[in-house]
């Protein structure tokens, strides 16, 4: 039962243009949900988050868009640099139980080309 | 502020094999994770912990895996005996809080540690 899903495995970019990194879900009980960014041997880090009360959150070149009625997220960078490159994980969870688990998406492979 | 230190980095066993992986998390973090990441997956929880106590292990393939975390700090986890499946990163994580009302949601991970089962 995939809650998260990352439909695009890869996404090919052009340095300098924007990147959209795609995330649907299907648990209407997940109310916050983040971006965490992962090079390769090393562990993910956290990139930006978002609540469901809001429907956009910047954090420089990075935003993060919410469609709650079509339990639908995406990340944009603008512009995209050759270091932005690697995996992206999509992932949601419910505050509302008592300590929650943090579900993954599968993961998109972002590739910034000079 | 230190990270989250895990070892070994690497493992290669065969399959029926015991291994064991550890964690220190960041210092003050009272809750500890445990993820496995399969190739090509996303990383799955497996087990969690609030001090030293579980929280969550309903994901955790109980009769070939165990976690511990004694006195609410480092942590443990074993596999035996190891099968073909079990080949995956084994991702330690740790928060302030659990994800309860009002936190961000952020872990912070570890660099993980990469088993293989021939």
């Amino acid at each position: 039962d995939q809650q998260v899903k990352q439909n695009s495995p890869s996404l090919s970019v052009q340095e300098g243009r924007i990147s959209i990194l795609n995330c649907d879900y299907t648990n209407s009980m997940f109310d916050y949900f983040l971006w965490y960014k992962k090079y390769p041997a090393e562990g993910p880090t956290f990139l930006i988050s978002i609540s469901s009360i809001k429907d956009k959150n910047e954090d420089g070149r990075f935003t993060v868009f919410l469609n709650k009625s079509a339990k639908h997220l995406s990340l944009h960078i603008v512009p995209s640099q050759p270091g932005d490159s690697a995996v992206y994980f999509c992932a949601a969870y419910g505050r509302g139980t008592s300590y929650g688990k943090l579900t993954f998406g599968q993961g998109t492979i972002l590739t910034v080309h000079p | 502020e230190a990270g989250v230190a895990q070892s070994p980095r690497y493992k290669i066993i065969e399959k029926r094999q015991s291994v064991a992986f550890w964690c220190n998390p960041i210092s003050g973090h009272a809750t500890l994770y445990w993820y496995q990441q399969i190739l090509g997956q996303g990383p799955k929880l497996l087990i969690q912990f609030q001090n030293n106590g579980v929280v969550d292990d309903s994901q955790l393939p109980k009769d070939r895996f165990s976690a511990e975390r004694l006195k609410g700090v480092d942590s443990t986890l074993k596999i035996q005996p190891a099968k073909l499946e079990d080949s995956a990163v084994y991702l330690c994580a740790s928060s302030h809080r659990g994800l309860a009302s009002g936190n961000t949601g952020e872990l912070f991970f570890g660099e993980g540690s990469r088993l293989t089962v021939l």
